[in-house]
Protein backbone atom coordinates (compact mmCIF):
# COMPACT_ATOMS: atom_id res chain seq x y z
CA UNK A 1 0.00 0.00 0.00
CA UNK A 2 1.30 3.54 -0.86
CA UNK A 3 2.42 6.03 2.38
CA UNK A 4 -0.41 8.31 -0.28
CA UNK A 5 -3.88 7.34 -0.28
CA UNK A 6 -5.88 8.20 -3.37
CA UNK A 7 -8.83 7.20 -4.90
CA UNK A 8 -8.82 4.24 -7.68
CA UNK A 9 -10.82 5.42 -9.59
CA UNK A 10 -12.80 8.60 -10.78
CA UNK A 11 -15.12 9.38 -13.46
CA UNK A 12 -17.07 12.81 -15.16
CA UNK A 13 -18.77 13.71 -17.98
CA UNK A 14 -17.12 16.32 -20.94
CA UNK A 15 -17.48 19.85 -19.12
CA UNK A 16 -17.87 18.53 -15.83
CA UNK A 17 -15.24 19.73 -12.36
CA UNK A 18 -13.74 16.88 -11.24
CA UNK A 19 -11.67 16.61 -8.25
CA UNK A 20 -9.10 13.78 -7.08
CA UNK A 21 -7.72 13.38 -3.75
CA UNK A 22 -4.58 12.66 -1.70
CA UNK A 23 -4.29 11.77 1.88
CA UNK A 24 -1.13 11.57 3.95
CA UNK A 25 0.28 12.56 7.15
CA UNK A 26 2.82 15.36 9.00
CA UNK A 27 5.99 13.84 7.76
CA UNK A 28 4.77 14.55 4.56
CA UNK A 29 1.84 16.29 2.71
CA UNK A 30 2.29 18.27 6.47
CA UNK A 31 5.39 19.59 5.75
CA UNK A 32 6.10 19.43 2.08
CA UNK A 33 4.79 21.16 -1.31
CA UNK A 34 2.67 18.41 -3.07
CA UNK A 35 3.26 17.75 -6.71
CA UNK A 36 0.74 16.07 -9.51
CA UNK A 37 1.58 14.18 -12.69
CA UNK A 38 -0.31 13.09 -15.53
CA UNK A 39 0.13 9.54 -17.21
CA UNK A 40 -1.48 9.10 -20.40
CA UNK A 41 -1.99 5.25 -21.60
CA UNK A 42 1.13 3.75 -22.60
CA UNK A 43 3.56 7.10 -21.94
CA UNK A 44 5.75 8.36 -18.95
CA UNK A 45 4.45 10.63 -16.24
CA UNK A 46 4.35 14.54 -17.03
CA UNK A 47 4.41 16.63 -14.20
CA UNK A 48 0.66 18.69 -14.08
CA UNK A 49 1.18 20.80 -10.70
CA UNK A 50 4.11 21.59 -8.10
CA UNK A 51 4.90 23.81 -5.44
CA UNK A 52 2.04 25.05 -4.23
CA UNK A 53 -0.22 24.92 -7.05
CA UNK A 54 1.79 26.10 -10.19
CA UNK A 55 1.95 24.77 -13.66
CA UNK A 56 4.61 24.07 -16.00
CA UNK A 57 4.74 25.75 -19.32
CA UNK A 58 1.75 23.93 -21.34
CA UNK A 59 -0.45 23.09 -18.97
CA UNK A 60 -3.62 24.69 -19.08
CA UNK A 61 -5.24 26.23 -16.47
CA UNK A 62 -7.76 23.84 -16.05
CA UNK A 63 -5.70 22.16 -13.89
CA UNK A 64 -5.73 23.15 -10.22
CA UNK A 65 -3.92 22.38 -7.14
CA UNK A 66 -4.76 22.81 -3.29
CA UNK A 67 -3.33 21.71 -0.22
CA UNK A 68 -4.92 21.95 3.53
CA UNK A 69 -3.22 20.32 6.54
CA UNK A 70 -2.22 16.80 5.26
CA UNK A 71 -4.41 16.34 2.51
CA UNK A 72 -4.14 17.63 -1.12
CA UNK A 73 -6.48 17.67 -3.72
CA UNK A 74 -6.04 18.29 -7.84
CA UNK A 75 -9.10 19.69 -9.66
CA UNK A 76 -9.40 19.38 -13.32
CA UNK A 77 -12.42 21.47 -15.14
CA UNK A 78 -14.21 22.13 -18.21
CA UNK A 79 -13.19 18.01 -18.03
CA UNK A 80 -11.91 16.61 -22.00
CA UNK A 81 -11.80 13.33 -23.60
CA UNK A 82 -8.01 13.42 -23.68
CA UNK A 83 -7.70 14.32 -19.87
CA UNK A 84 -8.81 10.74 -19.23
CA UNK A 85 -5.44 9.49 -17.75
CA UNK A 86 -3.89 7.90 -14.56
CA UNK A 87 -3.09 10.71 -11.67
CA UNK A 88 -0.66 10.38 -9.44
CA UNK A 89 0.09 12.74 -6.33
CA UNK A 90 3.90 12.90 -4.75
CA UNK A 91 5.66 14.46 -2.25
CA UNK A 92 8.59 14.57 -0.01
CA UNK A 93 8.82 12.49 3.16
CA UNK A 94 10.91 13.75 6.13
CA UNK A 95 10.40 10.30 8.14
CA UNK A 96 11.43 7.91 5.00
CA UNK A 97 13.70 10.28 3.58
CA UNK A 98 12.11 10.13 0.25
CA UNK A 99 10.07 11.11 -2.35
CA UNK A 100 6.82 9.14 -2.13
CA UNK A 101 3.54 8.78 -4.25
CA UNK A 102 0.01 7.95 -4.20
CA UNK A 103 -1.83 4.94 -5.79
CA UNK A 104 -3.06 6.65 -8.19
CA UNK A 105 -6.32 7.58 -9.34
CA UNK A 106 -8.01 6.92 -13.19
CA UNK A 107 -10.01 9.04 -14.39
CA UNK A 108 -12.67 8.39 -16.88
CA UNK A 109 -14.01 10.79 -18.91
CA UNK A 110 -17.61 9.31 -19.34
CA UNK B 1 14.27 20.54 -25.58
CA UNK B 2 14.82 18.55 -22.84
CA UNK B 3 15.84 15.21 -23.53
CA UNK B 4 15.85 11.83 -21.41
CA UNK B 5 16.60 8.67 -22.76
CA UNK B 6 17.42 5.29 -20.94
CA UNK B 7 18.85 2.56 -21.99
CA UNK B 8 20.06 -0.80 -20.36
CA UNK B 9 16.89 -2.70 -19.57
CA UNK B 10 16.05 -6.36 -20.75
CA UNK B 11 15.78 -9.76 -19.20
CA UNK B 12 17.98 -10.96 -16.31
CA UNK B 13 18.07 -13.88 -14.02
CA UNK B 14 17.29 -13.67 -10.14
CA UNK B 15 20.21 -12.40 -8.41
CA UNK B 16 22.06 -11.16 -11.77
CA UNK B 17 23.08 -7.22 -12.10
CA UNK B 18 22.17 -4.66 -14.65
CA UNK B 19 23.42 -1.01 -15.19
CA UNK B 20 21.07 1.49 -16.53
CA UNK B 21 21.58 4.77 -18.44
CA UNK B 22 19.98 8.04 -18.79
CA UNK B 23 21.43 10.38 -21.47
CA UNK B 24 20.60 14.03 -20.81
CA UNK B 25 20.80 16.54 -23.41
CA UNK B 26 18.76 20.16 -23.66
CA UNK B 27 19.02 21.54 -20.50
CA UNK B 28 22.50 22.02 -18.10
CA UNK B 29 22.91 18.83 -16.39
CA UNK B 30 24.21 20.06 -13.09
CA UNK B 31 22.05 22.23 -12.41
CA UNK B 32 19.03 18.99 -12.24
CA UNK B 33 18.74 16.88 -9.51
CA UNK B 34 18.24 13.59 -10.72
CA UNK B 35 15.90 10.71 -9.93
CA UNK B 36 15.05 7.10 -10.53
CA UNK B 37 11.42 6.27 -11.10
CA UNK B 38 9.98 2.68 -11.39
CA UNK B 39 6.64 1.31 -12.35
CA UNK B 40 5.94 -2.84 -12.26
CA UNK B 41 3.66 -4.15 -14.83
CA UNK B 42 0.02 -2.29 -14.28
CA UNK B 43 0.94 -0.62 -11.06
CA UNK B 44 1.66 2.93 -9.94
CA UNK B 45 4.59 4.78 -9.65
CA UNK B 46 7.88 3.92 -6.94
CA UNK B 47 10.53 6.37 -6.39
CA UNK B 48 13.64 4.60 -6.34
CA UNK B 49 17.35 6.85 -6.17
CA UNK B 50 18.22 10.62 -5.72
CA UNK B 51 20.98 12.64 -6.87
CA UNK B 52 21.80 15.78 -6.28
CA UNK B 53 23.48 17.92 -8.57
CA UNK B 54 27.21 17.60 -7.49
CA UNK B 55 26.94 13.80 -6.84
CA UNK B 56 27.06 14.62 -3.65
CA UNK B 57 23.96 13.79 -2.16
CA UNK B 58 22.69 10.40 -2.51
CA UNK B 59 19.34 8.69 -1.47
CA UNK B 60 17.13 5.26 -1.89
CA UNK B 61 14.29 3.60 -1.41
CA UNK B 62 14.23 1.09 1.30
CA UNK B 63 12.77 -1.09 -1.16
CA UNK B 64 16.42 -1.52 -3.20
CA UNK B 65 18.96 -0.19 -0.18
CA UNK B 66 22.11 -2.08 -0.30
CA UNK B 67 21.28 -3.71 -3.93
CA UNK B 68 20.97 -0.17 -6.35
CA UNK B 69 23.92 2.72 -6.15
CA UNK B 70 23.03 5.76 -8.34
CA UNK B 71 26.00 8.11 -10.03
CA UNK B 72 26.06 9.96 -12.15
CA UNK B 73 28.87 11.57 -14.48
CA UNK B 74 28.69 15.50 -15.01
CA UNK B 75 31.19 15.73 -18.19
CA UNK B 76 29.10 13.24 -20.24
CA UNK B 77 25.44 14.40 -18.92
CA UNK B 78 24.37 11.04 -17.86
CA UNK B 79 22.97 8.93 -14.82
CA UNK B 80 23.63 5.55 -14.00
CA UNK B 81 21.76 3.01 -11.65
CA UNK B 82 23.82 0.15 -11.20
CA UNK B 83 21.44 -2.66 -9.82
CA UNK B 84 22.77 -5.96 -7.95
CA UNK B 85 21.21 -9.10 -6.27
CA UNK B 86 17.99 -8.53 -8.69
CA UNK B 87 14.87 -9.99 -7.67
CA UNK B 88 11.50 -10.77 -9.41
CA UNK B 89 10.00 -7.58 -7.90
CA UNK B 90 12.63 -5.16 -9.90
CA UNK B 91 10.63 -6.07 -12.54
CA UNK B 92 9.25 -2.58 -13.74
CA UNK B 93 9.81 0.24 -16.41
CA UNK B 94 12.53 2.35 -15.30
CA UNK B 95 12.65 6.08 -15.52
CA UNK B 96 14.61 8.81 -15.34
CA UNK B 97 13.39 12.07 -14.02
CA UNK B 98 15.17 15.55 -13.46
CA UNK B 99 14.52 17.84 -11.07
CA UNK B 100 15.30 21.76 -11.44
CA UNK B 101 17.58 22.69 -8.69
CA UNK B 102 19.42 25.87 -10.13
CA UNK B 103 18.56 29.07 -10.20
CA UNK B 104 15.14 28.35 -8.94
CA UNK B 105 14.20 24.39 -7.22
CA UNK B 106 10.52 22.75 -8.72
CA UNK B 107 11.28 20.31 -5.96
CA UNK B 108 8.94 18.18 -8.77
CA UNK B 109 10.12 15.65 -11.27
CA UNK B 110 9.98 18.08 -14.46
CA UNK B 111 10.91 15.86 -17.07
CA UNK B 112 10.85 12.37 -17.52
CA UNK B 113 12.47 10.04 -19.78
CA UNK B 114 10.43 7.36 -21.64
CA UNK B 115 11.68 4.39 -19.80
CA UNK B 116 13.79 1.13 -19.98
CA UNK B 117 12.10 -2.45 -19.56
CA UNK B 118 13.74 -3.91 -16.62
CA UNK B 119 12.45 -7.93 -16.38
CA UNK B 120 13.93 -10.32 -13.70
CA UNK B 121 12.67 -13.63 -14.27
CA UNK B 122 14.52 -17.67 -14.91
Amino acid sequence: QSVLTQPPSASGTPGQRVTISCSGSSSNIGGNTVNWYQQLPGMAPKLLIYRYGQRPSGVPDRFSGSKSGTSASLAISGLQSEDEADYYCATWDDSLNGWVFGGGTKLTVL
Amino acid sequence: EVHLVESGGGLIQPGGSLRLSCAASGFTFTDYEMNWVRQAPGKGLEWVSYISGSGSNIHYSDSVKGRFTISRDNARNSLYLQMNSLRAEDTAIYYCASSQAVPAATDAFDYWGQGTLVTVSS
